[in-house]
């Protein structure tokens, strides 16, 4: 299995651009999930979808942020306009379902991004 | 990988050495718990899960136990080897949380002295 695949591993980018982020969840996972980690808060979940539909977005920072999920393979996170806050490593990952039953989420080894 | 913390817990041990690392988790209602290893560069590994219904899971060179008397959950590596040096969260799910999203914990750094 390759893993949850995340790009671009990193991204240097101006203040006021769009920034886009991907992910492919793992085959068969129907639970994706963003989160974002920084010195300061540590990891911190954004939202996450079931089947591709959001559940919760309630970590999303701001209106600026905003994440899709077109179909089971594939997910992005867009930042538009970027500001330096903004600046952390954002991961996925992703979990099957199985009843009542929690499994572990997989992560993604993430994208870097760097706001200027 | 980012560490989660200005001031993330340290453990340092010797190669060969057994490590405990512990972690107080923050609701009584969580009924799933989960180890992750974050090496620098990459994102979170899992180690091992436990459910609330067990109090000791053993893996590979790994142990998990639970005390839901005083919500504490450990972490112990057997031989510690240097390829174990990484941050390592514990993290739970509550009792209920639909799409079992995780609440993480600070973090704690290991450190193998070869």
């Amino acid at each position: 299995d390759a893993g949850v695949i995340q790009s671009p591993r990193h991204e240097v980018t101006e203040m006021g651009q769009e920034v886009t982020l991907r992910c492919k969840p793992i085959s068969g996972h129907d639970y994706l999930f963003w989160y974002r980690q920084t010195m300061m808060r540590g990891l911190e979940l954004l939202i996450y979808f079931n089947n591709n539909v959001p559940i919760d977005d309630s970590g999303m920072p701001e209106d600026r942020f905003s994440a899709k999920m077109p179909n089971a393979s594939f997910s992005t996170l867009k930042i538009q306009p970027s500001e330096p806050r903004d600046s952390a490593v954002y991961f996925c990952a992703s979990s099957p379902s199985r009843g009542w039953s929690n499994q572990p989420q997989h992560f993604g080894d993430g994208t870097r991004l760097s706001i200027l | 990988g980012e560490s989660v913390g200005l001031h993330l817990p340290t453990l340092s041990v010797q190669e060969g050495d057994n490590s405990i690392i512990n972690c107080a988790y923050s609701n009584s209602a969580s009924d799933y718990f989960i180890w992750y290893k974050q090496e620098s560069g990459k994102g979170p590994q899992f180690i091992i899960d436990i459910r609330s219904n067990m109090d000791k899971r053993q893996g590979q060179r790994v142990t998990v136990l639970l005390n839901k008397t005083v919500k504490h959950l450990s972490l112990q590596i057997a031989a510690t080897q240097p390829g174990d040096s990484a941050v390592y969260f514990c993290a739970e799910i509550p009792r209920g949380n639909q799409g079992g999203k995780l609440i993480f914990g600070q973090g704690t750094e290991l450190s193998v002295k070869p």
